[in-house]
């Protein structure tokens, strides 16, 4: 069964700071890894997405790692601001023919404090 | 990036009506799209794929008779929340599939908040 779990489900930091989010996964075939961030009653955004190939990519603060081997990614926030207060969901994508199926983790909610 | 939208964010209704929910792809045609539940502090659960053209693709556990899905054109997509219960009070999220360089993407919606009374 495709699963994915992320770490911590919760987390609280002062603004300015640095965090760091889990996710491992058992998700087969893999075909990506997207990070998305999803404010409190809105939509998920996609914040990175990572193939099988790919072991970083950033965008602005948020750099994302994938370990291809180990089945683990992780998304790291520098310099935290208020704004990035949300929940944060690793979603992992298998190829199925021409489509793909996705697993949802259930998220970290990150707040960040003055 | 594409743009998806939902139509009403927020409904409140009584139990035994029902309700539509409206899912829009504003700058894109999409042949595929998606429906979710997700339930506070939960992650988002697949209820559906909407064809455009064809019959709804259920989730097991989800009742097709009650979640009613119509994907009549390549930009919209309902789904009827019929004789809602308090039960169904939960936050509805739509998506659009899009293929871009051979990998293809969901774009969520901002999702409709649902509150049975």
């Amino acid at each position: 069964k495709n699963q994915v779990e992320q770490s911590p489900q919760s987390l609280i930091i002062l603004e300015g700071k640095n965090c760091t989010l889990q996710c491992n996964y058992t998700v087969s075939p893999f075909s990506n890894l997207r990070w998305y961030k999803q404010d409190t009653g809105r939509g998920p955004v996609s914040l990175t997405i990572m193939t099988f190939s790919e072991n970083t990519k950033s965008n602005g603060r948020y750099t994302a790692t994938l370990d291809a081997d180990t089945k683990q990614s992780s998304l790291h926030i520098t310099a935290s601001q208020l704004s990035d207060s949300a929940s944060y969901i690793c979603v992992v994508s298998a190829r199925t023919g021409t489509a793909s199926k996705l697993t949802f983790g259930t998220g970290t909610r990150l707040q960040v404090t003055l | 990036g594409a743009v998806v939208s939902q139509h009403p964010s927020r409904v409140i209704c009584k139990s035994g009506t029902s309700v539509k929910i409206e899912c829009r792809s504003l700058d894109f045609q999409a042949t595929t799209m998606f429906w979710y539940r997700q339930f506070p502090k939960q992650s988002l659960m697949l209820m559906a794929t909407s064809n455009e053209g064809s019959k709804a693709t259920y989730e097991q556990g989800v009742e097709k008779d009650k979640f009613l899905i119509n994907h009549a054109s390549l930009t919209l997509s309902t789904l009827t929340v019929t004789s809602a219960h308090p039960e169904d009070s939960s936050f509805y999220i739509c998506s659009a599939r899009v293929y871009l360089t051979g990998t293809d993407t969901q774009y969520f919606g901002p999702g409709t908040r649902l509150t049975v009374l």
